[in-house]
């Protein structure tokens, strides 16, 4: 089955200090998007960042920054200088061209001031 | 201002009583989909439409739902809604069906089924 996993549930972070989220996925496709999105508490989804399959460098956006192995299917997420407002559940999910996208069950961080 | 909508925000009802969550988007996206978030899930597909009138079955299609008559319009219809329907339901478009595109997110309905 196709899948992805966020093997934590929860993490915390001191205000300030770089905190790295992970993911692993499995597709049998070779061509496929890889996204991080944000949960904060009031729900709304949040694109954070996309990584496309094919390009090696790691996609970086502002305070965000991803760590993408293809051949180990991992792609985790660093988020530097943590705010509080970071603090939400992110989900990692890909999209193939199948129309198959999935999403991993989210890690809930918490940023300590 | 570009948004994807939907309708009701919050919605108790009881077991068995048809109701309709809306869906609405101004982006002029081709592709509309619903999923419902559960805890210790994620995410999980229920339907999803690449065009009006092109709808297929998700994850998770039994006990819903869908039309797509007009571009902008993708409604979750619950014919006989059940407990195990209580859930967050999310509605999510984007331009194109490619794995390229970003989906953008309604603000979620809150459904309880009692």
């Amino acid at each position: 089955a196709q899948t992805v996993t966020q093997s934590q549930p929860e993490m915390s972070v001191q205000e300030a200090e770089t905190v790295t989220l992970s993911c692993t996925y499995d597709t049998s496709e070779s061509d496929y998007y890889l996204f991080w999105y944000k949960q904060p508490p009031s729900r709304q989804m949040i694109l954070v960042i996309r990584q496309e399959a094919y390009k090696q460098q790691n996609a970086t956006e502002n305070r965000f920054s991803v760590n993408f192995q293809k051949a180990a299917k991992s792609f985790s997420l660093k988020i530097s200088d943590s705010q509080l407002g970071d603090a939400a559940m992110y989900f990692c999910a890909y999209r193939t061209n199948n129309n198959d996208m999935r999403f991993g069950a989210g890690t809930r961080l918490t940023v300590k001031p | 201002e570009a948004q994807v909508t939907q309708n009701p925000r919050y919605l108790i009802t009881v077991t068995g009583k048809k109701l309709t969550v809306t869906c609405s988007q101004n982006m002029n996206h081709e592709y509309m989909s619903w999923y419902r978030q559960d805890p210790g899930l994620g995410l999980r597909q229920i339907y999803y439409s690449m065009n009006v009138e092109v709808t297929d079955k998700g994850d998770v299609p039994e006990g819903y739902k869908v039309s797509r008559k007009e571009k902008r319009n993708f409604p979750l219809i619950l014919e006989s809604p059940s407990p195990n329907q209580t859930s967050l339901y999310f509605c999510a478009s984007s331009l194109s069906w490619g794995n390229q595109e970003t989906q953008y997110f309604g603000p979620g309905t809150r459904l309880l089924v009692l």
